[in-house]
């Protein structure tokens, strides 16, 4: 079984801190990606990465950096985190994008607070 | 533009069947998914379909109409575990790396 983990459950944080997200997948995907959840919303992307040292920017990248040193393991960062930050992250991996079915694996998330 | 409707919210009775629709508008649909959320939980995958009809798994189905930009999950003999919200997402070949659309999900709330 794919197994994806991230690094915290829960996190709280203030206004101006630097916040780093991490995502570890153990089934050697190419792909790995990082959204946000929020009610009423759909998942919207932030980064995803087709390879190591490789990233293009989603739908919402403003106020968020990542990072893919390892195939392994994707980070994101929020360099000067806000209030409006505040958020469920969800990471997942999957396999190949040309693939016919390419089913995305996701961690159990992490719930952002910022004050 | 791109968009995925799906209904808010739905209640059931355990063991009965319920539908849940998905429609969207996309410039070039390359498949849909169907994924499960328990609260507070990863989602996790349920369906695929890429070409129209019915694919059944179980006691899920998931039906396609392209021509109409429609889709729903069938689920049969509702157990309490179903309550959760179920998303629907759509590959789009015209963004970048076909990266996927994602509806709000619709919560599903099942009753004795």
């Amino acid at each position: 079984d794919v197994k994806v983990t991230q690094s915290s459950r829960y996190l709280v944080k203030r206004t101006g801190e630097k916040v780093f997200l991490e995502c570890v997948q153990d089934m050697d995907h190419e792909n790995m990606f990082w959204y946000r959840q929020d009610p009423g919303l759909g998942l919207r992307l932030i980064y995803f990465s087709y390879d190591v040292k490789m990233k293009e920017k989603g739908d919402i990248p403003e106020g968020y950096s990542v990072s893919r040193e390892k195939k392994e393991r994707f980070s994101l960062i929020l360099e000067s985190a806000s209030t409006n930050q505040t958020s469920m992250y969800l990471c997942a991996s999957s396999l190949n994008l040309a693939g016919a079915q390419e089913t995305q694996y996701f961690g159990p998330g992490t719930r952002l607070l910022v004050l | 533009g791109q968009n995925i409707d799906q209904p808010t919210e739905m209640t059931a009775t355990e063991g009965a069947i319920v539908q849940i629709n998905c429609t969207y508008q996309t410039s070039g649909f390359n498949g849909l998914f169907w994924y499960q959320q328990h609260a507070g939980e990863a989602p996790t995958f349920l369906s695929y379909n890429v070409l129209d009809g019915l694919e059944e798994k179980g006691r899920f189905s998931s039906f396609l109409s392209r021509s109409k930009g429609y889709s729903y999950l069938l689920l049969k003999e509702l157990q309490m575990k179903d309550s959760a919200s179920y998303l629907c997402a759509v590959r789009d070949q015209e963004r970048s790396n076909y990266q996927l659309i994602w509806g709000a999900g619709t919560k599903l709330i099942i009753k004795p």
